[in-house]
């Protein structure tokens, strides 16, 4: 079983919808969750974090936690062309500081 | 803002050769990763760092591998002898005290021949 999973895409959504993106986890130990935004070529740009149940919104993004089903979720509303791109998803295990990254979900933003 | 700033942004070098990745991480940071993602696959930690030594290390760093702090500011990578598979984005990232979501540099791209 992969450690976080994220469905790889790509997902199309068009401009000003809400783009809706997924990631499982398994290990129940993990504490923080992360998305980052990368676009091609470049590194990753950190985009939300949230560390307890429930929602975290910052400005147009909403992170969604559920640990009882080892979920996190990123809502992007008023979708724009500038938000496509790789969404990864990365969780910090308790005791250690390394990452455990999704392999990204591919977003696009059809005008 | 402050940002990680690495060096070179495309190394090319022949198998066999030594290679030093170069990074800057933010100042008053005191973690300090070192993370590859060879094209097309996932983000893959390989060590990182913490008091001028390592806290943890991936599979992947091997002994062809060793980071050093030569000085207050910079955090280097050195492959000893390269490998065709080593080809890959290598990207530096920090993080403070508080919080856990760390800093990316702009990343290396090794490209090895």
């Amino acid at each position: 079983q992969k450690e976080v999973e994220q469905n790889s895409g790509p997902l199309s959504v068009p401009e000003g919808a809400i783009a809706s993106l997924n990631c499982t986890y398994s290990d129940r130990g993990s504490q923080s969750f992360f998305w980052y935004r990368q676009y091609s070529g470049k590194s990753p740009e950190l985009i939300m974090s949230i560390y307890s149940n429930g929602d975290k919104e910052d400005g147009r993004f909403t992170a969604q936690l559920n640990k009882a089903s080892q979920y996190v979720s990123l809502l992007i509303r008023d979708s724009q062309p500038s938000d496509s791109a790789t969404y990864l998803c990365a969780v910090n295990r308790r005791g250690n500081y390394q990452l455990i990254w999704g392999a990204g979900t591919k977003l696009i933003i059809k005008p | 803002e402050p940002e990680v700033t690495q060096t070179p942004s495309h190394q090319v070098t022949q198998m066999g050769q030594e290679v030093i990745l170069r990074c800057v991480p933010i100042s008053n940071h005191l973690y300090f990763y070192w993370y590859r993602q060879i094209l097309g696959q996932k983000v893959e930690f390989l060590v990182s760092f913490y008091n001028n030594e390592i806290s943890e290390k991936s599979e992947i760093f091997d002994d062809q591998f060793s980071v050093e702090r030569p000085d207050g500011s910079n955090f280097t990578l050195k492959i000893r002898s390269t490998k065709l598979e080593d080809s890959a984005m290598y990207f530096c990232a920090s993080r403070g005290v508080t919080g856990v979501g760390y800093t990316f540099g702009s990343g290396t791209r090794l490209t090895v021949v």
